[in-house]
């Protein structure tokens, strides 16, 4: 099957630094990636859709100079937390699909930011 | 743009018996129609999907109802089990940006009791 993979699973970092979680599709090419948010008891957040190539369309009220995103080949999406915030503190998820034929949608395991 | 609502938030079943969780959405031209089960700290795995122009789709257990004139759909688990306890999630996903982006509602927590 699909398999995403995110790295780092869990990271701690102070406030004002920024911090990169990366998305990688293990077994197939992922044209299209997406960023989720997903604070403790609610549901995914759309952040942005990552196309390979391509800038990064943010979904509304996303700051896009804030969380930077890098779509840099078929297989490897990053998302960068510039200057962090305790508020940012998140778990992060990422997913891919195998193509606008297949809608189904891989999700990586996520990653847990908190900002100190 | 898309809303996705889900109801309810909370539901809590008896081990055996069936478990039933309503989504509704705005958007006519969403066509697909995903659900999750997510535990606790893990990633929302695709238990089953339904497209548009299908209105019913079953695997064992797991049945998903669609009605598109009402804009609603349902997830259907029958003879439910502890193991079916996580939090379940509709989405719903139409070309709006050419990209297939789901939308997703806002979890039903279910807990199967022994």
């Amino acid at each position: 099957g699909a398999v995403v993979s995110q790295h780092p699973s869990w990271v701690i970092c102070k406030s004002g630094t920024s911090v990169k979680i990366e998305c990688r599709s293990l077994d197939f090419q992922a044209t299209t990636m997406f960023w989720y948010r997903q604070f403790p008891k609610q549901s995914l957040m759309l952040m942005a859709t990552s196309n390979e190539g391509s800038k990064a369309t943010y979904e509304q009220g996303v700051e896009k100079d804030k969380f930077l995103i890098n779509h840099a080949s078929l297989t490897l999406s990053t998302l960068t937390v510039t200057s962090a915030h305790p508020e940012d503190s998140s778990f992060y998820i990422c997913s891919a699909g195998l193509g606008t034929a297949s809608r189904e949608q891989y999700f990586g395991p996520g990653t847990r930011l908190t900002v100190t | 743009g898309e809303n996705v609502e889900q109801h309810p938030s909370t539901l809590s079943v008896q081990e055996g018996d069936s478990a039933v969780i309503k989504c509704t959405y705005s958007d006519s031209a969403s066509n697909y129609f995903p659900w999750y089960k997510q535990e606790l700290g893990k990633r929302p795995q695709l238990i089953i999907d339904i497209r548009s122009n299908v209105g019913e789709k079953k695997d064992q257990r797991i049945a998903v109802t669609l009605n598109k004139t009402a804009k609603h759909f349902s997830l259907h688990i029958t003879e439910t089990q502890p193991e079916d306890s996580a939090v379940y999630f509709c989405a719903a996903s139409g070309a709006w940006s050419g990209y297939n982006k789901l939308i997703f509602g806002a979890g039903t927590r279910l807990a199967v009791h022994p």
